[in-house]
């Protein structure tokens, strides 16, 4: 079963303006990542927080995590038409084997128009 | 190689044949993950390998699906008598295995069951 809610499910911008994508989780994490993944192709891993952190920024990425809301979000700033992609956060979850295995969101599919 | 590779991209099944869907990960890499997302929804997990040895299976729907990865290296995810339902695009993933780790996922394989 998936963790937890996207927010919203669908978001359409033009371009230069900003993204915010939300993510609500149920379980106590370890870390929590996002990833993109175009129409038809797999995931490419974009930022990744530890749940001691609380804001971390990549170029224009920027996430924060709020371990007692259990949510995050994703900021993508100056958007492009190259960004138009599903996006999704993932988590994994705190104490067990913590190998690595993640829980995925439902996604936000994000349009920007030129 | 430089990717996770998967194949075959598509495969179209009658219902009740057996398919069998192959993962290269990227070399070297210890952990190995098989995903399943149906149309719309985020990534669920099927089973995870460390090395050669399936340490977690849990995400397999049924005992028609059976998954492997004699040598540590290639993995093949084996589903018998297929079923619509098993209708999806099946993901691969591979890690380092160093904790915390990000997934690189293949491209996935396009199961359509007639």
């Amino acid at each position: 079963s998936q963790q937890g809610e996207e927010d919203p499910q669908a978001l359409s911008i033009q371009e230069g303006e900003n993204a915010t994508m939300n993510c609500s989780y149920k379980t106590s994490i370890n870390n929590l990542q996002w990833y993109r993944q175009n129409s038809g192709r797999g995931l490419v891993h974009l930022i990744l927080i530890r749940s001691n952190e609380r804001e971390k920024h990549s170029g224009r990425l920027r996430v924060t995590l709020d371990t007692s809301k259990k949510s995050s979000s994703l900021l993508i700033t100056a958007s492009r038409a190259a960004d138009t992609a599903s996006y999704f956060c993932a988590t994994e979850d705190a104490g067990g084997t913590s190998y690595g295995k993640l829980t995925f969101g439902q996604g936000t599919i994000l349009t920007v128009h030129p | 190689g430089a990717g996770v590779s998967q194949s075959p991209r598509y495969k179209v099944a009658k219902r009740g044949q057996d398919v069998a869907l192959r993962c290269d990960p990227i070399s070297g890499h210890v952990s190995l993950f098989w995903y399943q997302q149906a149309l719309g929804q985020g990534p669920e997990f099927l089973t995870y390998f460390q090395n050669e040895a399936q340490l977690d299976k849990s995400g397999l729907p049924s005992d028609r699906f059976f998954a492997e990865r004699p040598e540590g290296s290639v993995s093949t995810l084996k589903i018998q008598r297929t079923q619509q339902e098993d209708s999806a695009v099946y993901l691969c993933a591979s890690s380092t295995g160093l904790a915390p780790g990000e997934l690189f996922f293949g491209e996935g394989s396009r199961l359509t069951v007639l």
